[in-house]
C-alpha cells in the first residue's frame, strides 16, 4: 500500500530563517506530487506541483520555491521566511495517468515568529 | 467569486442525526468530485469520491452531486460524536491542463455532540 511521509511535524523559526520541509511517498512510482498550505479556517491553497523529476509548477508567486530530486521526494524551501509564511503545509499524491484523487500527508505546522 | 464555495459552519448536530453539508461551484467542466474529511490538526483524508452527476453510498455516507445545479452534497447518517472534524469538498475537470489540479472548499467544520 501507499504510504505518504512528512517531516518535521511542527517547526517554528524566526523571521529571515531559510525552510526546508520534506515530503515522501513509498509504495508508488512517478506520482503527480503536490505542496499545499492551509491558512487557519481557510481552504487549501496550492502552491506547487510536480508531474516528474525536476518538473515544477508554480501556482502562486511568493518566497516559496519546490524541487524533486527523486521520484518519490519533493521539498519545499524558502531563503528568508516571513510571518505569512505561517500556516499549515500539507504534501500531496496522486497516481500518474487519469487517476483521479489525491491523497495527503500528515502536515507540517509552520509557525514563523 | 471563488470557484468553490462552502460554508464554513460550525454545523452542531445531536449524536444519531442526519449531517447534511453541502458545496456549490461555478465551473461546468468539474467532472470529478470528492468529500474530504480533516481532523484537527491532521492531513485530509479521502472520503468519498464521485464522477460525474449521481448518488455514491458507503456506509453512513452518501454523495450526491446535481451537475445542473452545480451543487455537490454529503450526507452522515446516524452521526457519531467521532464525526466531528471539517469536511472539505473538491473538485477537477481533469483536462490536459488541470489533470490532478483540484479546486477545494474551505471546509465545513461539524460538531457531533453526545
Amino acid at each position: 500500500s501507499q504510504t505518504i511521509h512528512q517531516w518535521p511535524a511542527t517547526l517554528v523559526q524566526p523571521v529571515g530563517s531559510p525552510l526546508s520541509l520534506e515530503c515522501t511517498v513509498e509504495g508508488t512510482s512517478n506520482p503527480n506530487l503536490y505542496w499545499y498550505r492551509q491558512a487557519a479556517g481557510r481552504g487549501l491553497q496550492l502552491l506547487f506541483y510536480s508531474v516528474g523529476i525536476g518538473q515544477i509548477s508554480s501556482e502562486v508567486p511568493q518566497n516559496l520555491s519546490a524541487s524533486r530530486p527523486q521520484d518519490r521526494q519533493f521539498i519545499l524551501s524558502s531563503k528568508k521566511l516571513l510571518l505569512s509564511d505561517s500556516g499549515f503545509y500539507l504534501c500531496a499524491w496522486r497516481a500518474g495517468g487519469r487517476a483521479e484523487t489525491q491523497y495527503f500527508g500528515p502536515g507540517t505546522r509552520l509557525l514563523v515568529l | 467569486q471563488k470557484e468553490v464555495e462552502q460554508d464554513p459552519g460550525p454545523l452542531s448536530v445531536p449524536e444519531g442525526a442526519i449531517v447534511s453539508l453541502n458545496c456549490t461551484y461555478s465551473n461546468s467542466a468539474f467532472q470529478y468530485f470528492m468529500w474530504y474529511r480533516q481532523y484537527s490538526r491532521k492531513g485530509p483524508e479521502l472520503l468519498m469520491y464521485t464522477y460525474s452527476s449521481g448518488n455514491k453510498e458507503d456506509g453512513r455516507f452518501t454523495a450526491q452531486v446535481d451537475k445542473s445545479s452545480k451543487y455537490i452534497s454529503l450526507f452522515i447518517r446516524d452521526s457519531q460524536p467521532s464525526d466531528s472534524a471539517t469536511y472539505l469538498c473538491a473538485m477537477s475537470d481533469m483536462t490536459t491542463d488541470s489533470w490532478g489540479k483540484f479546486q477545494f472548499g474551505a471546509g465545513t467544520q461539524v460538531v457531533v455532540t453526545p
